[in-house]
């Protein structure tokens, strides 16, 4: 069964960090891209940053580029996301999602809210 | 960025009825590769977002033959043959044919 597992969640101040992490399980975690998205509350879903399967290729959201970073381990079958510089906007639920296309399994989410 | 708009925003069905719910990108669709990376996810109230249907068309694993999809280049539609109670939630399509994907706003299915 494939299981994602996010954490690192939290209440975090304007212009602070959080790191996020996603332990994956249930599938060969090196044979797949994997991604970020969040969702803010009681709104749509946004694509936050992606990276292919050996860690060779990222992208990132125009709204995120250069405040976050996202990387992975296969070793550990991990994926992560730095995020610094943070601003009210950014506070969401994050979820960890298998997938170059289609977008097909989700956690669970962790919750990152961005206030003084 | 690949704008996806949903219609309608938010649709009220009786048990048993069909429901539909349309989806237009901005642009196509059409992937240089030939493919359409079209999906449907629904999302019940108060957990994440779950794959129904993806290639505009193709029923994820699990999924009831009740849903089904169908489209083409910039339009997209996503039926459910009889609604049953389970299927209260919000329905988002995603596009994946560009990064990065983008969603629609959600159309939020009720049961009248």
């Amino acid at each position: 069964e494939v299981q994602l597992v996010e954490s690192g969640g939290g209440l975090v101040q304007p212009g602070g960090s959080l790191r996020l992490s996603c332990a994956a399980s249930g599938f060969t975690f090196s044979n797949y891209w994997m991604n970020w998205v969040r969702q803010a509350p009681g709104k749509g879903l946004m694509c936050v940053s992606r990276i292919k399967s050996d860690g060779s290729s990222t992208s990132y959201a125009d709204s995120v580029k250069g405040r976050f970073t996202i990387s992975r381990d296969n070793a550990k079958n991990m994926l992560y996301l730095q995020m610094n510089s943070l601003r009210a906007e950014d506070t969401a639920v994050y979820y960890c999602v298998r997938g170059g296309w289609p977008l097909d399994y989700w956690g669970q989410g962790t919750l990152v809210t961005v206030s003084s | 960025d690949i704008v996806m708009t949903q219609t309608p925003l938010s649709s009220p069905v009786t048990l048993g009825q069909p429901a539909s719910i349309s989806c237009r990108s901005s642009q196509s669709l059409v992937h240089s590769d030939g493919n359409t990376y079209l999906s449907w996810l629904q999302q019940r109230p108060g957990q994440p977002p779950r794959l129904l249907i993806y290639k505009i068309s193709n029923r994820f694993s699990g999924v009831p033959d009740r849903f089904s999809g169908s489209g083409a280049g910039t339009d997209f539609t996503l039926k459910i043959s009889r609604v049953e109670a389970e299927d209260v939630g919000v329905y988002y399509c995603v596009q994946a044919t560009q990064f990065p994907h983008t969603f629609g706003q959600g159309t939020k299915l009720e049961i009248k």
